[in-house]
């Protein structure tokens, strides 16, 4: 199984700076075939990335994806108030999919 | 509207059975699999495994094989999760979720709302 590790665990930062999240795989991703979701508290994950850097219906430009192979980064260049948030990654490329154990991300 | 509706909470013993469901409206039922993911409280997702309601076929995570078994009913277009053999460590919240695609193996831009199953004695 494709083990998927998320830095850092918590993240905090000030509205308008700019957040960066990893996603490291245990092994390559088959196709870049990794998702970011966001969730937040009593509700179901939403999904934001897929394929590494698409991004999904009706997510705002200041969300973008990048990486390949073993490394990925979700990058959300300028934070608003509704971003704080957990974000999970979450590979799809083989069986069993698997989830990263999420980041915080807090307001400072 | 595409909808996947899920059944109420439960609260079980250990050792019991859970089954719960996840109606869908709003497309083709038997078009795109349909997986379950739980995520226990305070913690993160698990993929427990997934059903192509066009041939049943499932595929489920080593985590829970022999333990969990995925159902499609096509003429009430219901999808079934049981889980059986419970323990404290189950209670969790239960999604169904999906995507519009024919690969079964994808990301989840539909989810339920969740099923949260306690498993207390």
């Amino acid at each position: 199984e494709v083990v998927l590790t998320q830095s850092p665990g918590t993240l905090s930062l000030s509205p308008g700076e700019r957040a960066t999240l990893s996603c490291r795989a245990g092994q390559s991703v088959t196709g870049s075939y990794l998702a970011w979701y966001q969730q937040k508290p009593g509700q179901a994950p939403s999904l934001l990335i897929s394929g590494a850097s698409r991004r999904a219906t009706g997510i705002p430009d200041r969300f973008s994806g990048s990486g390949s192979g073993t490394d990925f980064t979700l990058t959300i260049s300028r934070l608003e108030p509704e971003d704080f948030a957990v974000y999970y990654c979450q590979q799809y490329g083989s069986s069993p999919i698997t989830f990263g154990q999420g980041t915080r991300l807090e307001i400072k | 509207e595409v909808q996947l509706v899920q059944s109420g909470a439960e609260v079980k013993k250990p050792g019991a059975t859970v089954k719960i469901s996840c109606k869908v409206s709003g497309y083709t039922f038997t078009d795109y699999s349909m997986h379950w993911v739980r995520q226990a409280p305070g913690k993160g997702l698990e993929w427990l495994g997934l059903i192509d309601p066009e041939d049943d076929e499932t595929i489920y995570a080593d985590n829970f094989q022999g333990r969990v078994t995925i159902t499609a009913d096509t003429s009430t277009d219901t999808v079934y999760m049981e889980l059986n053999t419970l323990r404290s460590e189950d209670t969790a919240v239960y999604y169904c979720a999906t995507t519009d695609s024919y690969i079964r193996l994808r990301y989840f831009d539909l989810w339920g709302r969740g099923t949260l199953v306690t498993v207390s004695s």
